[in-house]
């Protein structure tokens, strides 16, 4: 069973810049989560999607954070305009809808 | 709110054993352990429910006491694979929504 797939792996933008991340879970989880981690902390989620429709959103800063999940399958979360606190690895994960939460292996984002 | 974990650090040697905890100060429906390598995801481990249930498998156990909003994740004769760090999340309402906790890093060394 193919596992959840992030790209790109590793992007380095400057202050101010736009980027977008890209999450294809495993095949058939309707729930979907995007988390971020800063270095030495727990991952935060951001945001989670139940099929296409929004479950959870409280900690997403929706001034510049945005995410969507077209058609229920894949999802892209957006960052404009980046802010060197947004440095982070921001990691995407899926769910059958019960229990057990499989990550992706993460997008680096530096934001200089 | 976030739950708390301690201790933050442990260092083992091969074959000792550990506990780490994990609090929270709301009510919990269930918690998730899982473990993080360095730059790697996070992996699951297990999940418990509310019902003060244990579960383990191989030499890793958890405990859930719903009363008291603590679980504790037991770690016996410890492999050097067991290196990394433990994050307990926690589940407090429906929809699968997940707290994680501050983390817990253990290293263990030959």
């Amino acid at each position: 069973e193919a596992g959840v797939a992030q790209s790109p792996r590793y992007k380095i933008i400057e202050k101010r810049q736009s980027v977008a991340f890209w999450c294809n879970p495993i095949s058939g989880h309707a729930t979907l989560y995007w988390y971020q981690q800063i270095l030495g902390q727990g991952p935060k989620l951001l945001i989670q999607f139940q099929n296409n429709g929004v479950v959870d959103d409280s900690q997403l800063p929706k001034d510049r954070f945005s995410a969507e999940r077209l058609k229920g399958v894949d999802s892209t979360l957006k960052i404009q305009p980046a802010k060197l606190e947004d440095s982070a690895v921001y990691l995407c994960a899926s769910s059958l809808g019960t229990d057990t939460q499989y990550f992706g292996p993460g997008t680096r984002l530096t934001v200089l | 709110q976030q739950p708390v974990q301690s201790p933050q650090a442990v260092i083992l040697r091969e074959g000792e054993d550990a506990v780490i905890n994990c609090s929270s100060s709301k009510a919990l429906y269930s918690v998730h352990w899982y473990r993080q390598k360095h730059g790697e995801a996070p992996v699951f481990l297990m999940i418990l429910l509310k019902g003060g249930e244990q579960k383990g498998h191989d030499k890793i156990s958890a405990s859930f006491n719903e009363k008291k909003q603590q679980s504790s994740l037991y770690l016996t004769a410890s492999q050097l694979s067991y290196s990394g760090t433990y994050f307990c999340g926690t589940e407090t309402g429906g929809y699968q929504k997940v707290t994680f906790g501050t983390g817990t890093k253990l290293q263990v060394i030959p």
